[in-house]
């Protein structure tokens, strides 16, 4: 059975320009997550959706935004990047909301120049 | 954003040895996560804990889930290479819609 899946893996992006991530949640889950991994810290949170709702929300700017669509795919939009966004996002499937048992994908590697 | 705090930072272990990590937080938790992460890889989860003074073990590794809920640990045993990586702790409030908290992380490295 196929994992989560991201795409693209790498990125290179210019300040101010605009991006946007994706993810495939494995099959039958219906919560998708997404977390900022910052190199040498841990991932923090940004969203959760489940059943194409958002659910929570961390400490970002309004300038990331996130949708979840029937399938339970899912994109993360970051806009007018920074420097600091340089990260990488990674994207989690659960069962449900109450759910922790998180599976994380492999990550996208975005850097901003 | 908020991170746990998680020690020590890096060990330096021979094979064969046992590794004992703690996470602590200003804050209580209803579950607590232990994940590891590979290079160019996402976390992958090891251990999770449920319940106030829970201890629970998977292979070689035994995690415990304080009593005041607002600490853990995780012990592997008898260290091997493939247990080379970064791991992270994890904590969730409850509810499921405000995500993980992680830690930054215990870099675990072993010398041949």
């Amino acid at each position: 059975d196929a994992g989560v899946t991201q795409s693209p893996t790498h990125l290179i992006k210019t300040r101010g320009q605009h991006v946007t991530l994706r993810c495939s949640p494995i099959s039958g889950h219906k919560s998708v997550s997404w977390y900022q991994q910052v190199l040498g810290q841990g991932p923090q949170f940004i969203f959760q959706y489940y059943e194409k709702e958002e659910r929570g929300r961390g400490n970002f700017p309004d300038r990331f935004s996130a949708r979840q669509f029937p399938n339970y795919s899912s994109e993360l939009n970051v806009n007018a990047l920074l420097l600091g966004d340089s990260a990488l996002y990674l994207c989690a499937s659960s069962p449900g909301q109450g759910s922790y048992g998180y599976t994380f994908g492999s990550g996208t590697r975005l850097t901003v120049v | 954003g908020q991170q746990l705090n998680q020690s020590p930072q890096s060990m330096f272990i021979q094979e064969g040895e046992d590794v004992s990590m703690n996470c602590t937080s200003s804050s209580i938790f209803n579950t607590w996560l232990w994940y590891k992460q590979d290079p160019g890889e996402g976390p992958v989860l090891l251990i999770a804990l449920y319940k106030a003074g829970e201890l629970t073990s998977n292979g070689r590794l035994t995690a415990q889930f304080g009593i005041t809920r607002k600490d853990s640990f995780l012990n592997i045993s008898a260290s091997i290479p493939s247990d080379v990586g970064i791991y992270f702790c994890a904590g969730h409030w409850g509810g499921g819609a405000d995500g993980l908290t992680f830690g930054k992380g215990t870099h675990l490295i072993i010398q041949p």
